[in-house]
């Protein structure tokens, strides 16, 4: 079964850093680009980058450039999403999802979402 | 804010049809860049339900369909049912950003 599996809820302090993960699995990892998602509490979803585990070709949405680092590790097919100094702003579910790999593509498989909270 | 404007809300009886719309621009829809839909339950992760206007993945119901004219694309539910009852949002690409767009979202209310 082709899957994506995040890694578990998150709280952390303001300032912090954190990385969250996506695993695949049932899949030629490399052959599907990953897509970040946010859904910030009561609100819609907000692409935010997406990456190429084949080449690590990269685009971010100017909204989350400079603020987040999306990454892969081809060898253990598991795609990161990090942050150097979290604000209570990040507060939100992230979810990763396999993009077919074109710029329109559709995102067909979705992990079950990582739950950050950032709270003094 | 989105460029991909979806009206926030629609309602329907049971049995009855629906049609979600998504409008763009010549940057993004105009282009002829593909939509996509995607059911998002309470709880749950987003779903594909349509993907490149009018295709549907394996599992996904008939009565979900999709279409395009123009810069906007639209997502219709037949027969509607209880368990329908969800966020919907349309995708696509825009050039003028370079980026993946999600529509704002659409609160589907079976009464």
């Amino acid at each position: 079964e082709v899957q994506l599996v995040q890694s578990g809820e998150e709280v952390k302090k303001p300032g912090e850093s954190l990385r969250i993960s996506c695993k695949g699995f049932g899949y030629s990892f490399k052959n599907y680009w990953i897509t970040w998602v946010r859904q910030m509490p009561g609100k819609g979803l907000e692409w935010m980058a997406r990456i190429d585990p084949s080449d690590s070709d990269i685009n971010y949405s100017p909204s989350f450039q400079g603020h987040v680092t999306i990454s892969v590790d081809r060898s253990i097919s598991t795609a990161y999403l990090q942050w150097s100094s979290l604000k209570a702003s990040d507060t939100a579910i992230y979810y990763c999802a396999r993009h077919f790999p074109t710029v329109a593509g559709g995102l067909d498989v979705w992990g079950q979402g990582t739950t950050v909270t950032v709270s003094s | 804010q989105s460029v991909l404007t979806q009206p926030p809300s629609v309602s329907g009886a049971p049995g009855q049809r629906v049609t979600i719309s998504c409008t763009g621009s010549s940057s993004n829809i105009g282009t002829g860049y593909d939509v996509h839909w995607y059911q998002h339950l309470p709880g749950a992760a987003p779903k594909l339900l349509i993907y490149d206007y009018n295709n549907r993945p394996s599992g996904v119901p008939d009565r979900f369909s999709g279409s395009k004219s123009g810069t906007s694309a639209s997502l219709a539910i037949t027969v509607l049912q209880a368990e329908d009852e969800a966020d919907y949002y349309c995708q696509s690409y825009d050039s003028s950003l370079s980026g993946v767009l999600f529509g704002g979202g659409t609160k589907l209310t079976v009464l």
